[in-house]
């Protein structure tokens, strides 16, 4: 079963706007990471945010965490077409637990 | 090796078939993941390897599927008399240490059943 929900499931922009996805999920964690994926091939993470930590910054991207609501976000400012791909956020509840995927947002960038 | 390798890419079986899928994960990495993903959808976990402990095997969907690191390294994911709702693609990741860590995922290997 997913543990996390991505919202919305599918985003259409045009180059140069933001992109902001949202992800709702059900239990404790010790960190909260954004994963990639083009062509529905592997993954490539993005950033981890942990569970004492309320916003973090990579390049054109920022999330936050709201442990309180269960809840994350990822914008990608400045969105160009190869930023086109599946964004999956991922939750770890720590020690020898599994990382547990949610459902993904499909995000289009037009050129 | 320089990232996570799964082998092969493509596979296809007649339903009924054992297959055996394999993953090399980054070299000095202690976890392994296989995760299920079907069209569309999000990676499904399936089993976590600890070095050669397996340490969560509770996705795996039945009796028919088996996970082994025999040596804290290799992986391999059997699939014993496959069905058609086996198709899917099978990732593995692994990480250095756990909890904390960023997962590297192989290119998976794309299951048919026909």
């Amino acid at each position: 079963s997913q543990q996390g929900e991505e919202d919305p499931q599918a985003l259409s922009i045009q180059e140069g706007e933001n992109a902001t996805m949202n992800c709702s999920y059900k239990t404790s964690i010790n960190n909260l990471q954004w994963y990639r994926q083009n062509s529905g091939r592997g993954l490539v993470h993005l950033i981890l945010i942990r569970s004492n930590e309320r916003e973090k910054h990579s390049g054109r991207l920022r999330v936050t965490l709201d442990t309180s609501k269960k809840s994350s976000s990822l914008l990608i400012t400045a969105s160009r077409a190869a930023d086109t791909a599946s964004y999956f956020c991922a939750t770890d509840p720590g020690g020898y637990q599994k990382v547990t995927f949610g459902t993904g947002t499909k995000l289009q960038v037009i050129p | 090796g320089a990232g996570v390798s799964q082998s092969p890419r493509y596979k296809v079986a007649k339903r009924g078939q054992d297959v055996a899928l394999r993953c090399d994960p980054i070299s000095g990495h202690v976890s392994l993941f296989w995760y299920q993903q079907a069209l569309g959808q999000g990676p499904e976990f399936l089993t976590y390897f600890q070095n050669e402990a397996q340490l969560d095997k509770s996705g795996l969907p039945s009796d028919r599927f088996f996970a082994e690191r025999p040596e804290g390294s290799v992986s391999t994911l059997k699939i014993q008399r496959t069905q058609q709702e086996d198709s899917a693609v099978y990732l593995c990741a692994s990480s250095l240490r756990s909890g904390n860590e960023k997962l590297f995922f192989g290119s998976g290997t794309q299951l048919s059943v026909l």
